[in-house]
């Protein structure tokens, strides 16, 4: 399967605790981003990479979170002292892309995402 | 008004029908414009992608998109069952995707 890979696929975890997810894009593809998607909203943008370098981040993507990168190829997701706000689908999507601008864009293919429960 | 509107339906049609799915924007900036399916439980998977006003045909699926107006639509002919799905259309700036919140699509058969 050449797709995107992300682990673990489910995650349960209690409230306060720290969590971290993992995204295997596809090994041809330069940029990386990680969405956050809850129950009937469509994927919300968080964060992108090209190569290591992470260049975009929202404003949703608080203190508590950081990506990293560190090779240009997987990338982890890690919440600090998560929150029960905090549960919902991370998705991760990977394009290749010849610019810094990320208007300039070959499409997304995403993995089926890691579904964070916080309790 | 959120950058994206798309009704979220649900949208209930019997098989065979001809499905009309539709996206209107208001930040004229947005380039690229693309059509999502996604499963129950499963990542979005990519189904049209397009840059320019006018139509693109791919098979069943019909891509359009009239940027004077702001309103992109997605046309599914001849659907069956295992269409159903919600369907994101998503925009693309410089933070990335903008995606609506997805139509329920249901194919009765």
């Amino acid at each position: 399967d050449t797709g995107v890979s992300q682990n673990p696929r489910h995650k349960i975890t209690k409230r306060g605790q720290n969590v971290t997810f993992r995204c295997d894009p596809i090994s041809e593809h330069n940029r990386l981003y990680w969405y956050r998607q809850t129950l009937g909203q469509g994927p919300e943008f968080l964060t992108y990479f090209q190569n290591e370098a992470q260049l975009e981040k929202s404003r949703l993507l608080s203190d508590r979170f950081s990506a990293e990168r560190p090779k240009g190829s997987f990338s982890t997701l890690e919440i600090q002292r998560t929150e029960q706000g905090d549960s919902a689908m991370y998705l991760c999507a990977s394009s290749s892309g010849i610019s810094t601008d990320i208007s300039y864009n070959s499409p997304l293919h995403f993995g089926n995402g890691t579904r964070l429960t916080v309790t | 008004q959120k950058e994206v509107e798309q009704d979220p339906g649900p949208l209930s049609v019997p098989e065979g029908a001809i499905v009309s799915l539709n996206c209107t924007y208001s930040n004229s900036a947005f380039q690229y414009f693309m059509w999502y399916r996604q499963y129950s439980r499963k990542g979005p998977e990519l189904l049209m992608y397009t840059y320019s006003s006018g139509n693109k045909e791919d098979g069943r699926f019909t891509a359009q998109v009239d940027k004077s107006s702001k309103y992109i639509s997605l046309f599914i002919r001849d659907s069956q069952p295992s269409d159903s799905a919600t369907y994101l259309c998503a925009m693309s700036l410089a933070d990335g995707l903008t995606f609506g919140k997805g139509t329920h699509l249901i194919i009765q058969p």
